[in-house]
């Protein structure tokens, strides 16, 4: 089946502005996942969700960053008033079972790079 | 902040070679898992080895394990040009109902025809 899909794959915005990044995760994972990566860097923790629970936040980096999953599927991260440093490729990753266990799934990524 | 680190940083070797790559961490784990990622895509999950075993294998990979350095390697045999990637190790912490994977800083691959 298709794997997790994450679009818009580059997004370019204005110091300031708000953008909102979608995660579309393969079809009844329960676990989903989003990580912050750097240029030459390993990937950041942000957020995890098990179904629409938001159980794990500890990783998002300021108040400006939500994440949401309404329905247990699709999520959305959105970043608010967005910095220079906020710069980066945001990865999401799903997995099918909420266990320790689990390998993760991820997308190709979205480039978001702040002017 | 990053888990652990990967050495070397960067590896360069011949087709049929093969490469060794060795990753360090620094709290009790659950689990331990080895990915691969190539330039502007998302990460492949490689293996997966827990806590109490020791080596796993996987095709040309062989993962080895050792809680009492903190440290594993992955080994790939008889390596191809389509290997060139980063490779990273992910832990899994043995706390709590941790589900979050803490990654290290990679290691560069290049396999050269």
């Amino acid at each position: 089946g298709a794997g997790v899909s994450q679009s818009p794959r580059y997004k370019v915005a204005k110091r300031g502005q708000d953008v909102a990044l979608r995660c579309d995760p393969i079809s009844g994972h329960v676990s989903l996942f989003w990580y912050q990566q750097a240029l030459g860097q390993g990937p950041e923790f942000l957020t995890y969700f098990q179904n629409e629970a938001q159980l794990d936040k500890s990783g998002l980096p300021s108040d400006r960053f939500f994440a949401e999953r309404p329905e247990g599927s699709v999520s959305t991260l959105k970043i608010q008033r967005t910095q220079q440093e906020d710069s980066a490729v945001y990865l999401c990753a799903s997995s099918r079972r909420d266990t320790s266990n689990q390998p993760q799934h991820f997308g190709d990524g979205t480039r978001l790079s702040i002017l | 902040s990053q888990q652990g680190e990967e050495d070397p940083q960067a590896l360069s070797i011949q087709e049929g070679e093969n490469a060794t790559m060795n990753c360090s961490y620094k709290t009790s784990i659950n689990n331990l898992q080895w990915y691969r990622q190539n330039s502007g895509r998302g990460l492949v999950h490689l293996i997966l080895i827990r806590s109490n075993e020791r080596e796993k294998h996987s095709g040309r990979l062989r993962v080895t394990l050792d809680t009492s350095k903190k440290s594993s390697s992955l080994l790939i045999t008889a390596s191809r040009a389509a290997d060139t990637a980063s490779y990273f190790c992910a832990t899994v912490p043995n706390a709590g109902n941790n589900r979050k994977l803490i990654w290290g800083l990679g290691t560069s691959l290049a396999v050269n025809p």
